[in-house]
């Protein structure tokens, strides 16, 4: 089925612990982000790519890693997980900049607990 | 920074009642508009684009306003329904279109 896709759903990591949230699309989406979604302050950038290879940090980069090797994925790495990291994990992506690309569509989310 | 403020933080209606909500960003720093809805447990889905001041979108009873020059952007639910309940939320996609940062949302909640 076309669309993005995250995995896994749900995670517990203990402090210090790293680990790679995944995240894939099949429909040659140039644009991919990755946000995180906190209690009251909405979705956050942390980092974006425009096309394989390109990446760049969004508002709240500190902590992660991302990279694009491929037009279909784009990995977020957690280094060294922090309790202040338990949160809620969202990749978008879509074709391109432009009215005519619609907006982002959505994975179903990685919920992250940082014990 | 693309400064999105959305405003209210969250309204409570009655069904059948008409509603709206503002999003106002930096004018300086905008390349489009996005408009998404939000329902509990499930992920963003997206409304509307708009890029052109005065741009006018529709989408059956929801419809979205953009003002560039003075940055805001309306959002009108009308006739609002229970199914209407979610969290909408409105991102900038910065100078380049490439770098999309959202607003808080208002959340809708709609009482039959």
């Amino acid at each position: 089925n076309a669309g993005v896709t995250q995995t896994p759903k749900f995670q517990v990591l203990k402090t210090g612990q790293s680990m790679t949230l995944q995240c894939a699309q099949d429909m040659n989406h140039e644009y991919m982000s990755w946000y995180r979604q906190d209690p009251g302050m909405g979705l956050r950038l942390i980092h974006y790519s425009v096309g394989a290879g390109i990446t760049d940090q969004g508002e709240v980069p500190n902590g992660y890693n991302v990279s694009r090797s491929t037009t279909e994925d784009f990995p977020l790495r957690l280094l060294s997980a922090a309790p202040s990291q338990t949160s809620v994990y969202f990749c978008a992506s879509r074709f391109a900049s432009g009215v005519e690309s619609g907006g982002y569509t959505f994975g179903s989310g990685t919920r992250l607990t940082v014990v | 920074i693309l400064n999105v403020e959305q405003s209210p933080q969250s309204l409570h209606v009655q069904e059948g009642d008409s509603t709206n909500f503002t999003c106002s960003f930096p004018s300086s720093n905008f390349y489009a508009l996005h408009w998404y809805r939000w329902e509990t447990a499930k992920s963003p889905e997206a409304l509307f684009v708009m890029t052109l001041n005065g741009d006018e979108k529709k989408k059956g009873r929801i419809s979205a306003t953009l003002n560039t020059k003075e940055g805001y952007s309306y959002l009108y639910i009308k006739g609002s329904q229970p199914e209407d309940s979610a969290t909408y939320l409105c991102a900038n996609d910065g100078r380049y279109g490439n770098k999309l940062v959202f607003g808080a949302g208002t959340i809708l909640r709609v009482k039959s």
